[in-house]
């Protein structure tokens, strides 16, 4: 069975501390891995696809890299409008469109 | 860009009632998701249509949920009767499928509360 497990559930940061948010998977055959970034009230917001294992991207203060067993969304200096929870899915290549979502890691950067 | 529209923005109703959701995609977008979203449950997968067939509805709790896509521009989510346990933040997506993985583009969510 496909399955996306996050850790940790919450994780509480000061302005400036980095940190690794942990996205592991079981997946037949994995199409892409995707995270995205929620804000209370909101739906989620895309911020990266990875395809293969060794892939990275970033974006301002995040980073996203993918092995064949897990991802991580590395946050370096995180201000306190980084906070929001954070979402994994992947893509299966025999489940069509559909994606799978972790339940999220919730973090909350303070000044 | 408007983007996905849903609506109601929050919805209350009591037990037994007949709730309806709506959604519009991005124009151009060939997949449509319905999503719910609690607590205990994160976000979990109910329907999925492909240029507006329905493809999978696995994921659909049971019976008194139905999805239709009359067109490419509008879906609906009926819940008939509503139960409280179906009290959630229903999210519909979209986006252009295709080979490579297609990010999904989600609404602002629906709040609905069944007394």
């Amino acid at each position: 069975e496909d399955q996306v497990t996050q850790s940790p559930e919450a994780l509480r940061l000061q302005e400036g501390e980095s940190s690794s948010l942990n996205c592991s998977y079981t997946v037949s055959g994995l199409r892409g891995l995707f995270w995205y970034r929620q804000d209370p009230g909101k739906g989620p917001e895309f911020l990266f696809t990875l395809y293969s294992a060794g892939e990275e991207k970033e974006k301002e203060r995040l980073k996203a890299t993918l092995t064949k067993k897990e991802s991580f969304l590395h946050i370096t200096a995180p201000k306190p409008e980084d906070s929001a929870t954070y979402l994994c899915a992947v893509q299966a290549n025999q489940a069509g469109t559909a994606l799978i979502f972790g339940k999220g890691t919730t973090l909350s950067v303070s000044s | 860009d408007a983007g996905v529209i849903q609506s109601p923005r929050h919805e209350v109703t009591e037990m037994g009632q007949e709730v309806t959701l709506r959604c519009k995609p991005i124009s151009g977008h060939n997949s449509l998701f319905w999503y719910r979203q609690t607590m205990m449950r994160g976000l979990e997968l109910l329907i999925y249509f492909n240029n507006n067939v329905p493809i999978d509805d696995s994921g659909m709790p049971e019976d008194r949920f139905s999805a239709k896509m009359p067109n490419a521009s509008f879906s609906t989510l009926k819940i008939q009767p509503s139960e409280p346990r179906d009290s959630a933040v229903y999210f519909c997506a979209s986006t252009v499928s295709g080979r490579l993985a297609a990010k999904q583009f989600f609404g602002p969510g629906t709040r609905l509360t069944v007394l």
